[in-house]
Order: C-alpha cells, then sequence, then structure tokens
C-alpha cells in the first residue's frame, strides 16, 4: 500500500445497526494514523489518534482499532444513529521531517436512516 | 481564538484574478497546515507551517500558489491568476507541536473560479 485507501466509498444502514469501516494506510515509517468525522456544512472533527500497534480507542458508540505490521485500522460505530451520518476520514502520519503533515484517504461517506 | 477562522467563508472570482485566503488559528498552536478538496476528491496536502522553521511547500500544485505566516499566527494562502482547476474547498488547521489530539480545523472557504 502506498496511499491511503479507505473503503468502502459510502454506506447506508438504518438506524441501531452497527457497522466498520477500513482504512488501509503504508505500513513502513508509521508515526501514528488519525480518525475524523466530517459533518455537512461543518468543519472534519477528530475522533482519535492512534500510535501504537494494537491500540484500541473508544469515544461514546464509536470505537477503532490499528494493525500497524499489516497496515490497517477500523473504524466501528454501534447502534447508529442519524446524527452519525458524515463522511469518516482516515489519515496517515509518516515519522521523518515533515511529521506534521498528514495523507488522507478519500472518505466512506455514511448515512445512516431513520 | 476558541477555534480556527477562515474568512472568507465563500469566494466567486473571475479566472485570471488573483485571490487571498485568510487563516486564523487557534492561540498557542505552533503548526499550521492547509489542505484543498475539488470536487469528487480527498483532501489534499498544500503547505505546513510548524513555528520558525522553513514551511514545507512541497504540495502547492504550483508556482501559482504561495502562503505566509505572519508572526507565527495568521496565514494567508494567496493564488495568483486563478484557474477554473483551482475551485475547491480550501481547508486550514491548526495544531500543537505533538499533534497528540489531531488537528482543528476551520470551516473552510469555498473558492469558485468562474
Amino acid at each position: 500500500i502506498l496511499n491511503v485507501e479507505q473503503s468502502p466509498q459510502s454506506l447506508h444502514v438504518q438506524e441501531g445497526d452497527s457497522t466498520n469501516f477500513t482504512c488501509s494506510f503504508p505500513s513502513s515509517n508509521f508515526y501514528a494514523l488519525h480518525w475524523y468525522r466530517w459533518e455537512t456544512a461543518k468543519s472534519p472533527e477528530a475522533l482519535f489518534v492512534m500510535t501504537l500497534n494494537g491500540d484500541e480507542k473508544k469515544k461514546g458508540r464509536i470505537s477503532a482499532t490499528l494493525n500497524t505490521k499489516e497496515g490497517y485500522s477500523y473504524l466501528y460505530i454501534k447502534g447508529s444513529q442519524p446524527e452519525d451520518s458524515a463522511t469518516y476520514l482516515c489519515a496517515h502520519r509518516a515519522g521523518g521531517t515533515s511529521y506534521g503533515k498528514l495523507t488522507f484517504g478519500q472518505g466512506t461517506i455514511l448515512t445512516v436512516h431513520p | 481564538g476558541a477555534g480556527v477562522s477562515q474568512s472568507p467563508s465563500n469566494k466567486v472570482t473571475e479566472k485570471g484574478k488573483d485571490v487571498e485566503l485568510r487563516c486564523d488559528p487557534i492561540s498557542g498552536h505552533t503548526a499550521l497546515y492547509w489542505y484543498r478538496q475539488s470536487l469528487g476528491q480527498g483532501l489534499e496536502f498544500l503547505i505546513y507551517f510548524q513555528g520558525n522553521s522553513a514551511p514545507d511547500k512541497s504540495g502547492l500544485p504550483s508556482d501559482r500558489f504561495s502562503a505566509e505566516r505572519t508572526g507565527g499566527s495568521v496565514s494567508t494562502l494567496t493564488i495568483q491568476r486563478t484557474q477554473q482547476e483551482d475551485s475547491a474547498v480550501y481547508l486550514c488547521a491548526s495544531s500543537g507541536e505533538r499533534l497528540n489530539y489531531g488537528y482543528t480545523f476551520g470551516s473552510g472557504t469555498r473558492l469558485t473560479v468562474v
């Protein structure tokens, strides 16, 4: 994997369903993996910053896992609600001199139907 | 300020004109970033400022694009001789030096070149 890739591109679920998305990233020169939520007409909002292999983070009904050796992260939403509808972005941070720079995936657009 | 402030929120300009986009980061944040999202594309890195270090300009798409950050605070992104392909949402973000909590994004400037 040379770039950051997210799947699926879009997802429609019913209220109450649980769902998950995947982010794949380069496993070499890894420093951190970020997840953001971007609701329509708002600014992207940071959900998680993950750095260690095996990291698991949780925020309410949303959780994420990280596998740095194989270069993937999963984001899970339990019991989806309409207000979870947003674009979910992951971003890879590499080590090196420009270490603040993030490379973003294309995003997964989640729509939760009432 | 309480958040990252960008102005203007919307800008329509004629092809060939110059435009300036402004970003006022969170007070005390040492790092400032510019990204853009063109229609149907992911977030594309443009430029990154960290403290007094030389900026990382590796993402600027052409020499028509330039940015400066005065006094370690406010930043201006200038696009000269705008082209239609410059139409995008331009997002500014800031962060602490260690980026432990991710980026804080502004609400963006939607630039339309007609």
